[in-house]
């Protein structure tokens, strides 16, 4: 069966760190992988979409990796600050028909002053 | 306008009662979704329109009814829910054409059913 993998269900890192955040998956072949972030009592927001083809990605304070063969994707905050602890969603598309997601736990990210 | 809104934000009903969520976007985006979401987990897909037409049911009980009258509006209508269907229900959007699709997710509504 298919399976998304978010192996930290939370991490707390103290102000200005590097939060990484791994998102691994099994029996998908995905074109794209999604990130996503949720506040408690909101509705997710998109962050960046990483292709297949594409082995990083760079927005703002945010990176993402894709690595096919390992199956894997890694989502780094880069000079942390308290107004990013949230939850952080991976999703990838399913095997159904359009573009139905299916998304991971999610890892609940605290930091500190 | 790039949001998706939903109406209304709580709801408290009992198990006999019949509500509608209620769901609008205004970006053009052809396919409009429902996921239901309980504490600590992910979103769950519940339903998908694409082009004003159900494409996608995962199964969802019949006391769920989804309805989409037009590109822009997406309802789900609830009747005779029980305890366990509470939840936050949220719908998103999202541009239903081209390879790659990011999805706009409203605030959703927190249903409580006594």
């Amino acid at each position: 069966s298919q399976k998304i993998e978010q192996n930290s269900e939370a991490l707390n890192i103290q102000e200005g760190k590097t939060a990484t955040l791994t998102c691994n998956y099994t029996n998908y072949s995905p074109a794209y992988l999604q990130w996503y972030r949720q506040d408690p009592g909101r509705g997710p927001v998109f962050l960046l979409l990483i292709r297949e083809n594409e082995k990083e990605k760079r927005k703002e304070r945010l990176k993402v990796t894709f690595d096919t063969t390992l199956k894997q994707s890694l989502f780094h905050i880069t000079a942390s600050q308290p107004a990013d602890s949230a939850t952080y969603l991976c999703a990838l598309k399913g095997d159904r028909s359009g573009y139905a997601l299916n998304f991971g736990k999610g890892t609940s990210l605290l930091v500190t002053p | 306008d790039t949001e998706v809104t939903q109406t209304p934000k709580h709801l408290v009903m009992g198990m006999t009662n019949k509500k509608s969520l209620k769901c609008e976007q205004h970006m053009g985006h052809r396919a409009m979704y429902w996921y239901k979401q309980k504490a600590k987990k992910p979103p769950e897909l519940m339903f998908v329109y694409s082009y004003e037409k159900l494409s996608i049911n995962e199964s969802v009980p019949s006391r769920f009814s989804p309805e989409c009258p037009n590109s822009s509006l997406l309802n789900l209508h609830l009747h005779a829910l029980q305890p366990e269907d509470s939840a936050l229900y949220l719908c998103a959007s999202s541009p239903g054409q081209g390879d790659y699709n990011e999805q706009f997710f409203g605030p959703g509504t927190r249903l409580t059913v006594l």
